[in-house]
């Protein structure tokens, strides 16, 4: 069955500290994977997607995800995080037709 | 810029009663969704249509179900609201060919009293 496993619920940080957040998915076919944010009171919006080539992908905002087809793992990450970091993040990955997320990330950056 | 609308964004219905959420989109995507987002459980696909008057089940259809007759518009209903359905519901849009992102709306809260 397609899945997607976040492993952080929630994580706190200060801000300058570095970030990566564990994304592991399970899917037979051609993955097209994906990081989308939440901030408090606005709308899921896309960080960054991978559909094929250099398995290092850059997003918005400073955030970068790679790609380990032999880990079945996309980890996003951020050298810096900022107070403005504060959200919720999802892990996604497309199927056929359907996406399957995981159950998401809090993340607090303290001032 | 493409945008997604949602008819409401706070909506308060009692037990027994009939909801309709309401999701507009204006690119000419062919595939839209609903989810419920829920703490801790992440988004769950209720519901998904691929084109106009196509519905698939998602993972959690129980309880609600859909109308596409219209391009651009995809409606939720809940046939009898019970308590358990109070979540936040989200629509999303995506085109079916080419880069395959997701595109949300801003979400409906419901609170089923």
């Amino acid at each position: 069955a397609q899945s997607v496993s976040q492993h952080n619920h929630h994580v706190i940080l200060s801000e300058a500290a570095s970030l990566e957040l564990g994304c592991n998915y399970s899917y037979g076919g051609t993955v097209n994977l994906f990081w989308y944010v939440q901030y408090p009171g606005q709308h899921l919006q896309l960080l960054l997607k991978y559909f094929s080539g250099d398995p290092l992908v850059k997003g918005i905002k400073g955030f970068e995800a790679e790609f380990i087809k032999s880990k079945f793992s996309f980890n996003l990450r951020k050298p810096s995080v900022q107070w403005s970091d504060t959200a919720e993040y999802f892990c996604a990955v497309r199927g056929t037709y359907k996406y399957i997320f995981g159950t998401g990330t809090r993340l607090k950056v303290l001032a | 810029d493409v945008k997604v609308t949602q008819s409401s964004r706070y909506l308060v219905k009692r037990t027994g009663e009939k909801v309709f959420l309401e999701c507009v989109q204006d690119m000419d995507h062919e595939n839209m969704f609903w989810y419920r987002q829920d703490p801790g459980l992440g988004l769950r696909l209720i519901y998904f249509s691929y084109d106009v008057k196509m519905k698939e089940k998602g993972d959690i259809p129980e309880g609600y179900s859909v109308s596409r007759e219209k391009k651009e518009r995809f409606s939720l209903i809940l046939e009898s609201a019970s308590t358990n359905q109070t979540s936040m519901y989200l629509c999303a849009s995506s085109p079916r060919q080419g880069r395959y992102e997701q595109y949300f709306g801003p979400g409906t809260r419901l609170t089923v009293t």
